[in-house]
C-alpha cells in the first residue's frame, strides 16, 4: 500500500497568515493526490484534485502543487473559517490511502 | 441538489452484522462509482470500499476484506455496506461518498454523506 505522510501535524496561524501543508506519498503517483478540509463534527470536502486543480466552488486561496511523491497545500490568506483538519489522500492506486491530517488551529 | 444520506448505523455486538445503506439523489446515480470512507473517533480517514457504477467491479480494504461488501441498487439509487463479523475496531462513523469523476474514475470523492456512527461493543 502507499503510505501518505502529512507534515505538520499540528500548526498554528493567524488570520491572514499564508500556510503551507505537505505530503508525501512512499512511492510515486504523478499528479493523483486529492486534499480535503474537515470540520469538526463533518464530513470532509474535497478542494483539490489531481494535485493542483481546485474542485468548484471552493476559494481560490486554496492552491495546491506537486507530481510524484512531493506535494503541498497553500492557503494565502487564512480566514476564519479555515481553521479545520486538512487530509491528503493518493488517487494512483487501490487501496487509496490518506495521509494522518493537519489540525490547523488559531494562533 | 446532489445529496447523500446514509443510515443504518447504530450499537452492534462484536460478531454480529449491520448493513448500511446510502440514498443517493439530484444525480444520475448509475453513472458514479462509489465508496464508503470510515473514520474512527478521534482519527484519521480510512478508505473502506468501491464499487462500479453498474455494480459488476468492487474493491475492499484488506481491513474489512472478507468481513464487508458493498453493493448497489441502481433502480433504487441506493448504495449499501454489508458488515459481517463486526469487531471493536470497526467502531466509526461511515461514510458514503461519490467518485468525482464520471467518464473515468477518479479516486477522489465529492460529495460526501454526513455519516452514520456503528458502535460495536458488548
Amino acid at each position: 500500500d502507499i503510505q501518505m505522510t502529512q507534515s505538520p501535524s499540528s500548526v498554528s496561524a493567524s488570520v491572514g497568515d499564508r500556510v503551507t501543508i505537505t505530503c508525501r506519498a512512499s512511492q510515486a503517483i504523478s499528479s493523483w493526490l486529492a486534499w480535503y478540509q474537515q470540520k469538526p463534527g463533518k464530513a470532509p470536502n474535497l478542494l483539490i484534485y489531481a494535485a493542483s486543480s481546485l474542485q468548484s466552488g471552493v476559494p481560490s486561496r486554496f492552491s495546491g502543487s506537486g507530481s510524484g511523491t512531493d506535494f503541498t497545500l497553500t492557503i494565502s490568506s487564512l480566514q476564519p473559517e479555515d481553521f479545520a483538519t486538512y487530509y491528503c489522500q493518493q488517487a494512483n492506486i487501490f487501496p487509496i490511502t490518506f495521509g494522518q491530517g493537519t489540525r490547523l488551529e488559531i494562533k | 441538489q446532489v445529496q447523500l444520506v446514509e443510515s443504518g448505523g447504530g450499537v452492534v455486538q462484536p460478531g454480529r452484522s449491520l448493513r448500511l445503506s446510502c440514498a443517493a439523489s439530484g444525480f444520475t446515480f448509475s453513472s458514479f462509482s462509489m465508496h464508503w470512507v470510515r473514520q474512527a473517533p478521534g482519527k484519521g480517514l480510512e478508505w473502506v470500499a468501491v464499487i462500479s457504477s453498474d455494480g459488476t467491479n468492487t474493491y475492499h480494504a484488506d481491513s474489512v476484506k472478507g468481513r464487508f461488501t458493498i453493493s448497489r441498487d441502481n433502480s433504487k439509487n441506493t448504495l449499501y455496506l454489508q458488515m459481517n463479523s463486526l469487531r471493536a475496531e470497526d467502531t466509526a462513523v461511515y461514510y458514503c461518498a461519490r467518485d468525482r469523476g464520471a467518464t473515468y474514475v477518479q479516486k477522489c470523492f465529492d460529495p460526501w454523506g454526513q455519516g452514520t456512527l456503528v458502535t460495536v461493543s458488548s
